[in-house]
């Protein structure tokens, strides 16, 4: 069963770059099913995804955060990693990593894994 | 980007009660929709995707309808584990989006 682990600070400063790794056990990361994503739930709020990496294709972002979040795929460490530039008090969040996972039959598509997530605070 | 728009925001219900979240889509998102159950302090968890299947392990309690714009998420018999929020994903079009969740009480 995967696990999926997510590691980095707990606080940034304002104005620099946020870096996050999420360390995937259980698993393999070279999945063409598989869809290695970032989601985001500031407090007392909902759900913002940030955007996700394939082992096979280019990244996509949200594009709500305007070209700043970076998401690459280590497969030798199996672990993929989020970084996310120029961040404000608005990036104060709950970072999780998550394995979206495409059924090739039906095209349907789910988050069916997440990790415990990382508290992120941006600190003036 | 498609709204997800819940309702109601906040359910206080007994155990036993039948309880129904809906989600609205601000357009046609066909059966491209998932639901998840996140407890206080937790991660989320996928209890339903692409409307109506039910995960694996998850009680048949639980079930989802809908399609086009309109959804719902059904909780047949609440149980006192059912105390969570609640929200629909869509997976239509990017960027993917989460409604901002249903807050379930159970009393």
């Amino acid at each position: 069963q995967v696990q999926l682990q997510e590691s980095g600070p707990g606080v940034v400063e304002s104005s620099q770059t946020l870096s996050l790794t999420c360390i995937i056990s259980g698993d393999s990361i070279n999945s063409d099913v598989f869809y290695w994503s970032w989601i985001r739930q500031r407090p007392g709020e909902g759900l913002e995804w940030i955007g996700y990496v394939h082992y096979y294709g280019a990244p996509l972002y949200n594009p709500s955060l305007r070209g700043r979040p970076i998401i690459s795929v280590d497969p030798s460490k199996t672990q993929f990693s989020l970084s996310l530039s120029s961040v404000t008090a608005a990036d104060t969040a709950i970072y999780y990593c998550a394995r979206e996972q495409q059924d090739l039959l039906t095209g349907s598509r789910a988050f069916n894994s997440w990790g415990r997530g990382t508290l992120v605070t941006v600190s003036s | 980007d498609v709204q997800l728009t819940q309702s109601p925001s906040s359910l206080p219900a007994s155990v036993g009660d039948r309880v129904t979240i809906t989600c609205r889509a601000s357009q046609d998102i066909r059966s491209y929709l998932n639901w998840y159950k996140q407890k206080s302090g937790e991660a989320p968890d996928l209890l339903i995707a692409a409307t109506p299947s039910l995960q694996s392990g998850v009680p048949s309690r639980f079930s989802g309808s809908g399609s086009g714009t309109d959804f719902t998420l059904t909780i047949s018999s609440l149980q006192p584990d059912d105390s969570a929020t609640y929200y629909c994903q869509q997976y239509q079009n990017y960027p993917w989006t989460f409604g901002l969740g249903t807050k379930v009480e159970v009393k």
